[in-house]
């Protein structure tokens, strides 16, 4: 069965250091998403993007954070500095946008970052 | 802003009982999704809801679409231990077109 993939699963970096996120999404599904999950609180969404194109980033930090994908594919979320209250679980999903009304997330196992 | 909220926030139940959480937005949704979340693990989706009113049902687990379409619920029959976990609604926006998650329920089974 297809998974989204993320990588690393862990990572530990000093504050005001850069760190960065990245996903593969399952073949083929057009939407990627990346939310931040803090322990104990529902996944708050950053960023989603529609094949390469930003679909809505309202929610994503734009002087630390910044999230790309070039080629439609894989995706790369950075954030530079890190500060002590960015530590966080980061999930990335993807979906099959455009089937119909499904909007079915799929979800990878998550980079878990502490700052310390 | 749009918020999701879920009620409770924590439920402990014996093995055998029901549960049941709700799931109510400050906007009318376009749709909603249930998801479920393991202790350590990533979110799982469960259902999606589209039409007013709707209900379904997955084995001993029954979502319902309220009429205004700004509310949900998830029942669960006869709780397992497997069950145990955190428990989201989501849905998007019918206006903005923007997905926010609820706030979750967690839910904990005592054997």
């Amino acid at each position: 069965e297809a998974e989204v993939a993320q990588s690393p699963r862990y990572k530990i970096t000093e504050k005001s250091q850069a760190v960065a996120f990245w996903c593969d999404p399952i073949s083929g599904h057009a939407t990627l998403y990346w939310y931040r999950q803090i322990l104990g609180q529902g996944p708050e969404l950053l960023v989603q993007f529609q094949d390469e194109s930003v679909v809505d980033d309202s929610q994503l930090p734009k002087d630390r954070f910044s999230a790309e994908r070039l080629k439609g594919v894989d995706s790369t979320l950075k954030i530079q500095p890190a500060e002590l209250g960015d530590s966080a679980m980061y999930l990335c999903a993807s979906s099959p946008f455009g089937a119909g009304e499904s909007y079915e997330q799929y979800f990878g196992p998550g980079t878990r970052l502490t700052v310390t | 802003g749009q918020q999701v909220m879920q009620i409770p926030q924590y439920q402990h139940v014996q093995e055998g009982e029901d549960f049941t959480t709700y799931c109510n937005s400050s906007t009318t949704l376009s749709n909603i999704q249930w998801y479920k979340q393991r202790p350590g693990g990533h979110p799982v989706f469960l259902i999606q809801l589209v039409k007013s009113g709707e209900v379904k049902k997955q084995k001993r687990l029954t979502f319902q679409f309220g009429e205004a379409k700004k509310n949900s619920s998830l029942h669960i029959t006869a709780t397992q231990t497997t069950d145990v976990g955190t428990y989201f609604c989501a849905g998007i926006n019918s206006g903005t077109y923007k997905y926010i998650f609820g706030t979750g329920t967690r839910l904990k089974v005592l054997a």
